[in-house]
């Protein structure tokens, strides 16, 4: 089945525990994404991938580190957590940007 | 500065009724238009995209409608159901080098029974 899978899917920890957020697709797609979904905000991009070692800033990526070093993977990395931080969190993945994006079920974090 | 602009921000439609979301955009350089649906506790989904070589593009009960020289692209929902209730989402972008898609701030929409 193709899918995107995120973990963890929910996630409570502390100001400044370094936490990953894990990204996974199996559709060999060269592109992949990382949004965040804040009420009345809509979903804000955070940072994207056009393909292996190709990474670039969103609209928010204060905060966040990414990496590709693999093609299915997109892990996102938060070194020192703050609660603006909190928020609902998916990856996508298509074959081109401009092409359907297929999310994942989305990772819902707290930081207290 | 946001460039796409959606409203209303939330709408209540009977069942059976028609159900219409509007979006406004900046970048004249935007030629790919999608929508996408999310149900409480999924990701978004794609649910109908346009590009501007037509004005209107219809799958099933779902219509886009788009006005270039307005810059505005709409969904409407015919024959609204419950299983329509979602937060719906458009979204706009380019179709070349390293475009990316821009979201609108989301329609959450409930059809009553």
């Amino acid at each position: 089945e193709a899918q995107v899978t995120q973990n963890p899917r929910y996630l409570i920890t502390v100001t400044g525990k370094k936490l990953t957020v894990t990204c996974s697709q199996n559709m060999n797609h060269e592109y992949m994404s990382w949004y965040r979904q804040d009420p009345g905000l809509g979903l804000r991009q955070i940072y994207y991938s056009m393909n292996v070692e190709v990474t670039d800033k969103g609209d928010v990526p204060e905060g966040y580190k990414v990496s590709r070093k693999e093609k299915r993977n997109f892990p996102l990395i938060l070194e020192s957590p703050s609660p603006n931080q909190t928020s609902l969190y998916f990856c996508a993945s298509s074959r081109l940007p401009y092409n359907e994006q297929f999310f994942g079920p989305g990772t819902r974090l707290t930081v207290l | 500065q946001q460039q796409v602009k959606q409203s209303p921000q939330s709408l209540i439609v009977q069942k059976g009724g028609i159900s219409i979301i509007n979006c406004a955009y900046e970048n004249t350089a935007f030629d790919y238009f999608p929508w996408y649906q999310q149900f409480p506790g999924k990701g978004p989904a794609l649910l109908i995209a346009i590009r501007p070589d037509v004005s209107e593009k219809k799958e099933g009960r779902f219509t886009i409608s788009f006005n270039k020289s307005a810059k505005q692209f709409s969904l409407h929902i015919m024959d609204s159901q419950p299983g329509d209730s979602a937060t719906y989402f458009c979204a706009a972008s380019t179709s070349g080098g390293y475009s990316t898609l821009t979201f609108g701030k989301g329609t959450m929409l409930l059809v009553s029974p």
